[in-house]
């Protein structure tokens, strides 16, 4: 039983254009949300995330969105840039659960084409 | 600089044969967890440490066990290796737990023959 979902196993995009990756989850009560990255023969590193009590967060490049009723985010790299090339993973956490579970998905590999 | 240190990086061990796969880390963080990741697949977290709480997921076989001396290292034994137990595997740690951030190690890919 997938609950997190990244349906995109890959993503090509040009340089200086926008990366939009998606995720979805089925579990209404997560309410705490990450985006990690990864690189080859690296651990996956901490990118962004947002509470289910906000609808964006930005970092610099990095914009995440929430849509609760869809069940849905994404997150935006504007302008993409070839260092951005990774295995990006999105995950959900349930934080009143009283367990320390990190939900994730199978990430989506982003290729940036120079 | 602060890590999180796996070792080995490869593991190959027998069908059967027990290994034991060490993490430490220079963060001082009270969560320490251990996480499979198959091919293609999410990480799926098998066991997390608060302090020297440990705390079992429901679905982690029997044949993973886990250790944690002190503060600094945590050990995954996997007592009789399967073919299905090959995959990466990733240490991770977090300050207070809860959906504070996570650091991971770079992981140990585990070969079974």
């Amino acid at each position: 039983d997938q609950q997190v979902k990244q349906n995109s196993p890959s993503l090509s995009v040009q340089e200086g254009r926008i990366s939009i990756l998606n995720c979805d989850y089925t579990n209404s009560m997560f309410d705490y949300f990450l985006w990690y990255k990864k690189y080859p023969a690296e651990g996956p590193t901490f990118l962004i995330s947002i509470s289910s009590i906000k609808d964006k967060n930005e970092d610099g490049r990095f914009t995440v969105f929430l849509n609760k009723s869809a069940k849905h985010l994404s997150l935006h790299i504007v302008p993409s840039q070839p260092g951005d090339s990774a295995v990006y993973f999105c995950a959900a956490f349930r934080s009143n659960f009283g367990n320390e579970k990190l939900t994730f998905g199978t990430g989506t590999r982003l290729t940036i084409i120079p | 600089d602060a890590m999180v240190i796996q070792n080995p990086r490869y593991q190959v061990t027998q069908f059967g044969k027990p290994v034991t796969l060490s993490c430490s880390q220079t963060l001082n963080h009270n969560v320490m967890y251990w996480y499979q990741q198959k091919s293609s697949q999410a990480p799926k977290l098998l066991f997390h440490y608060y302090d020297k709480d440990f705390n079992n997921e429901a679905d982690t076989p029997d044949n993973f066990q886990s250790r944690r001396p002190n503060t600094s290292f945590c050990f995954l034994d996997i007592r009789s290796p399967g073919l299905g137990d090959a995959a990466m595997y990733l240490c991770a740690t977090s300050k207070r737990g809860g959906s504070d951030t996570q650091y991971f190690g770079p992981g140990t890919r585990l070969t079974v023959l």
